[in-house]
Protein backbone atom coordinates (compact mmCIF):
# COMPACT_ATOMS: atom_id res chain seq x y z
CA UNK A 1 0.00 0.00 0.00
CA UNK A 2 1.06 3.48 -0.65
CA UNK A 3 1.84 6.11 2.56
CA UNK A 4 2.79 9.83 2.10
CA UNK A 5 4.47 11.64 4.59
CA UNK A 6 5.41 15.01 5.17
CA UNK A 7 7.72 16.61 7.91
CA UNK A 8 7.60 18.36 10.41
CA UNK A 9 4.31 18.63 11.30
CA UNK A 10 4.49 22.22 12.88
CA UNK A 11 6.65 25.16 12.28
CA UNK A 12 7.07 28.49 13.69
CA UNK A 13 9.76 30.42 12.28
CA UNK A 14 10.27 34.26 12.19
CA UNK A 15 9.94 36.37 9.21
CA UNK A 16 12.54 36.43 6.66
CA UNK A 17 13.98 32.95 7.72
CA UNK A 18 14.11 30.04 5.17
CA UNK A 19 12.03 27.16 5.31
CA UNK A 20 12.08 23.66 3.95
CA UNK A 21 9.36 21.27 3.79
CA UNK A 22 9.84 17.55 2.90
CA UNK A 23 7.23 14.90 1.47
CA UNK A 24 8.18 11.68 0.67
CA UNK A 25 6.00 9.08 -0.92
CA UNK A 26 6.24 5.14 -0.07
CA UNK A 27 4.88 2.41 -2.47
CA UNK A 28 4.24 3.98 -5.77
CA UNK A 29 6.74 5.13 -8.79
CA UNK A 30 6.82 8.25 -10.41
CA UNK A 31 3.76 9.85 -8.77
CA UNK A 32 2.40 13.21 -9.77
CA UNK A 33 3.30 14.86 -6.98
CA UNK A 34 1.43 18.53 -5.52
CA UNK A 35 2.33 21.00 -2.66
CA UNK A 36 -0.87 22.73 -1.48
CA UNK A 37 -1.25 25.76 1.11
CA UNK A 38 -4.63 26.10 3.08
CA UNK A 39 -4.89 29.88 4.61
CA UNK A 40 -6.98 29.13 8.33
CA UNK A 41 -10.75 28.55 7.13
CA UNK A 42 -10.07 28.37 3.46
CA UNK A 43 -9.81 26.52 0.77
CA UNK A 44 -6.98 24.87 -1.11
CA UNK A 45 -4.96 26.53 -3.47
CA UNK A 46 -2.73 24.70 -5.55
CA UNK A 47 1.05 26.05 -5.16
CA UNK A 48 3.39 23.50 -7.25
CA UNK A 49 2.82 20.25 -9.28
CA UNK A 50 5.80 17.56 -10.22
CA UNK A 51 5.22 14.81 -13.36
CA UNK A 52 8.69 13.65 -12.66
CA UNK A 53 12.07 14.19 -11.44
CA UNK A 54 13.56 17.35 -11.75
CA UNK A 55 9.80 19.01 -13.63
CA UNK A 56 8.25 21.55 -11.57
CA UNK A 57 5.26 23.44 -12.26
CA UNK A 58 4.45 26.48 -10.71
CA UNK A 59 1.07 27.46 -10.27
CA UNK A 60 1.23 30.95 -8.49
CA UNK A 61 3.81 33.47 -8.53
CA UNK A 62 5.14 34.04 -5.23
CA UNK A 63 8.35 33.85 -2.93
CA UNK A 64 7.97 29.83 -2.39
CA UNK A 65 9.83 27.29 -4.72
CA UNK A 66 9.82 23.56 -5.25
CA UNK A 67 12.36 20.61 -6.29
CA UNK A 68 11.87 17.60 -6.59
CA UNK A 69 15.27 15.26 -6.17
CA UNK A 70 13.83 12.25 -6.30
CA UNK A 71 11.29 10.18 -7.54
CA UNK A 72 9.00 10.11 -4.39
CA UNK A 73 10.48 13.26 -2.98
CA UNK A 74 9.05 16.53 -3.15
CA UNK A 75 10.46 19.80 -1.18
CA UNK A 76 8.84 23.09 -0.92
CA UNK A 77 11.25 26.34 0.08
CA UNK A 78 11.53 29.95 0.99
CA UNK A 79 14.38 31.96 1.28
CA UNK A 80 12.49 34.36 3.52
CA UNK A 81 9.19 33.87 4.96
CA UNK A 82 6.71 36.57 4.54
CA UNK A 83 3.38 36.94 7.42
CA UNK A 84 1.51 36.17 4.43
CA UNK A 85 3.35 31.97 3.65
CA UNK A 86 1.36 30.96 7.55
CA UNK A 87 -0.96 28.46 6.80
CA UNK A 88 -1.34 24.40 6.24
CA UNK A 89 0.99 23.05 3.61
CA UNK A 90 -0.10 20.05 2.10
CA UNK A 91 1.77 17.73 -0.27
CA UNK A 92 -0.37 15.04 -2.52
CA UNK A 93 0.26 12.22 -4.81
CA UNK A 94 -1.78 10.80 -7.53
CA UNK A 95 -1.19 8.10 -9.98
CA UNK A 96 0.69 8.59 -13.37
CA UNK A 97 -1.06 8.79 -16.21
CA UNK A 98 -2.71 11.22 -18.75
CA UNK A 99 -3.12 14.69 -17.31
CA UNK A 100 -3.56 15.40 -13.24
CA UNK A 101 -6.76 14.64 -12.95
CA UNK A 102 -6.54 11.04 -11.00
CA UNK A 103 -7.79 10.99 -7.39
CA UNK A 104 -5.04 12.52 -4.98
CA UNK A 105 -3.97 11.51 -1.74
CA UNK A 106 -3.07 14.15 0.93
CA UNK A 107 -0.43 13.81 3.62
CA UNK A 108 -1.00 14.81 7.35
CA UNK A 109 0.39 18.71 6.14
CA UNK A 110 2.97 20.86 8.10
CA UNK A 111 1.30 24.13 10.23
CA UNK A 112 3.48 27.12 9.29
CA UNK A 113 3.42 30.20 11.22
CA UNK A 114 5.27 32.61 10.56
CA UNK A 115 5.85 35.86 12.91
CA UNK B 1 -12.54 30.48 -16.78
CA UNK B 2 -13.11 27.10 -15.15
CA UNK B 3 -15.15 27.17 -11.89
CA UNK B 4 -16.19 24.97 -9.02
CA UNK B 5 -19.41 26.12 -7.28
CA UNK B 6 -20.15 24.52 -3.77
CA UNK B 7 -23.08 25.68 -1.75
CA UNK B 8 -23.65 26.10 0.82
CA UNK B 9 -20.42 27.13 2.04
CA UNK B 10 -21.69 26.86 5.51
CA UNK B 11 -24.29 24.55 7.18
CA UNK B 12 -25.41 24.36 10.74
CA UNK B 13 -28.29 21.60 11.03
CA UNK B 14 -29.31 19.24 13.95
CA UNK B 15 -28.79 15.48 14.37
CA UNK B 16 -31.28 13.39 12.59
CA UNK B 17 -31.71 15.73 9.87
CA UNK B 18 -31.31 15.42 6.12
CA UNK B 19 -29.41 17.72 3.83
CA UNK B 20 -27.72 18.04 0.19
CA UNK B 21 -24.63 19.52 -0.52
CA UNK B 22 -24.39 20.44 -4.02
CA UNK B 23 -21.18 21.33 -6.46
CA UNK B 24 -21.69 23.30 -9.77
CA UNK B 25 -18.89 23.13 -12.47
CA UNK B 26 -18.53 25.34 -15.38
CA UNK B 27 -16.25 22.97 -17.23
CA UNK B 28 -16.99 19.36 -18.97
CA UNK B 29 -15.68 16.77 -16.87
CA UNK B 30 -17.03 12.74 -16.38
CA UNK B 31 -15.09 12.35 -13.05
CA UNK B 32 -15.44 13.85 -9.89
CA UNK B 33 -14.40 13.72 -6.41
CA UNK B 34 -15.16 14.15 -2.79
CA UNK B 35 -12.94 14.82 0.18
CA UNK B 36 -13.77 15.20 3.75
CA UNK B 37 -11.06 17.23 6.17
CA UNK B 38 -11.85 17.11 10.02
CA UNK B 39 -10.37 19.93 11.96
CA UNK B 40 -6.86 20.33 11.77
CA UNK B 41 -6.42 17.52 9.94
CA UNK B 42 -5.18 16.39 6.36
CA UNK B 43 -7.99 15.89 3.41
CA UNK B 44 -9.52 12.34 3.23
CA UNK B 45 -10.91 10.80 0.07
CA UNK B 46 -14.92 9.71 0.24
CA UNK B 47 -16.32 9.47 -3.13
CA UNK B 48 -14.39 8.97 -6.82
CA UNK B 49 -17.59 9.39 -9.65
CA UNK B 50 -16.45 8.45 -12.71
CA UNK B 51 -19.69 8.93 -14.97
CA UNK B 52 -22.66 10.42 -15.61
CA UNK B 53 -25.12 8.85 -13.20
CA UNK B 54 -22.62 7.39 -10.72
CA UNK B 55 -23.74 7.22 -7.53
CA UNK B 56 -21.71 6.32 -4.62
CA UNK B 57 -22.84 5.65 -0.93
CA UNK B 58 -20.80 4.98 2.11
CA UNK B 59 -22.90 5.19 5.56
CA UNK B 60 -24.90 8.30 6.11
CA UNK B 61 -23.45 9.79 3.22
CA UNK B 62 -24.53 9.57 -0.78
CA UNK B 63 -22.59 11.47 -3.70
CA UNK B 64 -24.08 11.41 -7.07
CA UNK B 65 -23.01 12.81 -10.88
CA UNK B 66 -24.77 14.79 -13.37
CA UNK B 67 -22.53 15.55 -16.07
CA UNK B 68 -25.50 17.21 -18.31
CA UNK B 69 -26.43 19.23 -15.53
CA UNK B 70 -22.22 19.42 -14.70
CA UNK B 71 -23.68 18.97 -10.40
CA UNK B 72 -22.51 16.73 -7.92
CA UNK B 73 -24.48 16.46 -4.81
CA UNK B 74 -23.73 14.94 -1.42
CA UNK B 75 -26.33 13.87 0.38
CA UNK B 76 -26.86 13.37 3.81
CA UNK B 77 -29.44 11.28 5.62
CA UNK B 78 -30.27 11.54 9.17
CA UNK B 79 -26.95 13.39 9.94
CA UNK B 80 -24.92 12.51 13.22
CA UNK B 81 -22.63 14.74 14.95
CA UNK B 82 -19.29 12.30 13.49
CA UNK B 83 -20.35 13.05 10.18
CA UNK B 84 -19.01 17.14 11.18
CA UNK B 85 -16.41 18.36 8.87
CA UNK B 86 -15.30 20.19 5.88
CA UNK B 87 -16.38 18.57 2.27
CA UNK B 88 -14.30 19.41 -0.54
CA UNK B 89 -15.58 18.58 -4.44
CA UNK B 90 -12.90 18.38 -6.99
CA UNK B 91 -13.94 18.72 -10.36
CA UNK B 92 -11.20 16.72 -13.20
CA UNK B 93 -11.77 19.36 -15.89
CA UNK B 94 -11.21 17.64 -19.61
CA UNK B 95 -9.76 21.12 -21.22
CA UNK B 96 -6.58 21.24 -18.88
CA UNK B 97 -6.36 17.65 -17.18
CA UNK B 98 -6.01 19.21 -13.69
CA UNK B 99 -8.65 19.18 -10.87
CA UNK B 100 -10.10 22.00 -10.22
CA UNK B 101 -11.33 22.62 -5.87
CA UNK B 102 -14.46 23.90 -4.75
CA UNK B 103 -14.21 26.14 -2.06
CA UNK B 104 -15.37 23.64 0.34
CA UNK B 105 -18.47 23.16 2.94
CA UNK B 106 -18.47 23.58 6.46
CA UNK B 107 -20.88 21.19 7.98
CA UNK B 108 -22.06 21.48 12.00
CA UNK B 109 -24.21 18.68 13.06
CA UNK B 110 -25.68 19.97 16.66
CA UNK B 111 -26.46 17.06 18.69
Amino acid sequence: SQTIHQWPATLVQPVGSPLSLECTVEGTSNPNLYWYRQAAGRGLQLLFYSVGIGQISSEVPQNLSASRPQDRQFILSSKKLLLSDSGFYLCAWSRPGAGLYNEQFFGPGTRLTVL
Amino acid sequence: ELKVEQNPLFLSMQEGKNYTIYCNYSTTSDRLYWYRQDPGKSLESLFVLLSNGAVKQEGRLMASLDTKARLSTLHITAAVHDLSATYFCAVASDSNYQLIWGAGTKLIIKP
